[in-house]
């Protein structure tokens, strides 16, 4: 069964800085996609970044990149030059992916509350 | 450009009531889900759909029911609402990889 892990509840960062948000993942699919959410302090729910398993370089989308290292199989988030609004809770999710191509469920971890200090 | 809308936002309940939550895309997707969000136990997958007249469980499907009698339709139901079913609710649809998420219905059981 697949299975997300964030052991960091909350972080703290000053503005400015770069921080890192880990994510461990368990599956043993060879197909799979890793995601990561963010969820400000208003409840949306905002999509920041995608990583398939077969992606041969880490996804980036402007100031978010995803360090992914599939034979340790982590995902982890980074966010650089912090921001006051990047403070929010952030999650991250993997769905399996079938051999026909069918999308399996999107699991989520348990998530990390990053704070980012002026 | 609605995207995925839920409705209601906010509700209360005593226990025993019945309730449906309704949630409408309007981007053509194939796959939806329900999802309830708890306090430190991130979010839990309710039951899903992978197309029109098609459901299926999810982690937690217990004391809910689902219809997705039209594709761009998904109703979440709760037939007799019990105080644990206090939480934040989100519907979800995705057109194969990426799920894009309505803004929540927070909905409390007394």
């Amino acid at each position: 069964a697949q299975k997300i892990t964030q052991t960091q509840p909350g972080m703290f960062v000053q503005e400015k800085e770069a921080v890192t948000l880990d994510c461990t993942y368990d599956t043993s699919d060879q197909s799979y996609g890793l995601f990561w959410y963010k969820q400000p302090s208003s409840g949306e729910m905002i999509f920041l970044i995608y990583q398939g398993s077969y992606d041969e370089q880490n996804a980036t989308e402007g100031r978010y990149s995803l360090n992914f290292q599939k034979a340790r199989k982590s995902a982890n988030l980074v966010i650089s030059a912090s921001q006051l609004g990047d403070s929010a809770m952030y999650f991250c999710a993997m769905r399996e992916v079938s051999y026909g191509g069918s999308q399996g469920n999107l699991i989520f971890g348990k998530g990390t509350k990053l704070s980012v200090k002026p | 450009n609605a995207g995925v809308t839920q409705t209601p936002k906010f509700r209360v309940l005593k226990t025993g009531q019945s309730m449906t939550l309704l949630c409408a895309q309007d981007m053509n997707h194939e796959y939806m889900y329900w999802y309830r969000q708890d306090p430190g136990m991130g979010l839990r997958l309710i039951h899903y759909s992978v197309g029109e007249g098609t459901t299926a469980k999810g982690e937690v499907p217990d004391g809910y029911n689902v219809s997705r009698l039209k594709k761009q339709n998904f109703l979440l139901g709760l037939e007799s609402a019990a105080p644990s079913q206090t939480s934040v609710y989100f519907c979800a649809s995705s057109p194969g990889v990426e799920l894009f998420f309505g803004e929540g219905s927070r909905l409390t059981v007394l």
